[in-house]
């Protein structure tokens, strides 16, 4: 069975440029997660959706970070204009239904973002 | 404070000791407790869940005390493989079942 799939793993971009980010849960799977994870720190939530709908995004920047998981099932994370400061990588996670806190999430490999 | 906290180390030990790592959380009400194992620039993967009575599988023993908010996570007869950063990760249902990982413990086993 495939796992997550993500891409690109890596992206390197000029800063105010736009970027996006691509994810592909393993099938079946109701609940898409996207973190943010910095050198030398855990993951941290950006936006949790529920088949399409987006239901935890308290933790996107939402004045440049947008997202999108249109039918359910794959996903599009995008960052206009990117800052410096959004060099990291990202992961993009999935699990069967999100809503059992014993619901094991499987991760992608991440794209590693960097802002020059 | 952080949700989640842990010693970041590195832990470093000669193969087959036993090391022992510890995570506290901060708030009572979380419910599920994980331990997830990432290595060098790859994504984190699932190691084991943490459950009320403590569980075991191989040489890796997780503990969890609610009294404390701590969990633990117990490695024998540590291997060169077993060279990794382990994330605590706890779960809270009443906030949209949001998962809080830690920073992470490194962890380097020398031959």
């Amino acid at each position: 069975e495939a796992g997550v799939v993500q891409s690109p793993r890596y992206k390197i971009i000029e800063k105010k440029q736009p970027v996006a980010f691509w994810c592909n849960p393993i099938s079946g799977h109701n609940t898409l997660y996207w973190y943010l994870q910095n050198l030398g720190q855990g993951p941290e939530l950006l936006i949790r959706y529920e088949n399409e709908e987006a239901v935890d995004d308290s933790q996107l920047p939402k004045d440049r970070f947008s997202a999108e998981r249109l039918k359910g099932v794959d996903s599009t994370l995008k960052i206009q204009p990117a800052e410096l400061g959004d060099s990291a990588v990202y992961l993009c996670a999935s699990s069967l239904y999100g809503l059992e806190s014993t619901d094991t999430q499987y991760f992608g490999p991440g794209t590693r973002l960097t802002v020059l | 404070r952080k949700e989640v906290e842990q010693d970041p180390g590195p832990f470093n030990v000669p193969e087959g000791a036993t090391v022992a790592f510890n995570c506290t959380y901060s708030n009572s009400a979380s419910q599920s407790f994980f331990w997830y194992r990432q290595d060098c620039r790859k994504e984190p993967k699932l190691l084991m869940s943490v459950y009320s009575s403590g569980n075991e599988d191989g040489r890796f023993t997780a503990q969890l005390n609610r009294a404390s908010q701590y969990i633990s996570l117990l490695i024998r007869d540590s291997k060169l493989s077993d060279s990794a950063t382990y994330l605590c990760v706890v779960n809270r249902e009443s906030n949209f079942n949001k998962f809080y990982f830690g920073s992470g413990t490194k962890l380097n086993v020398k031959p």
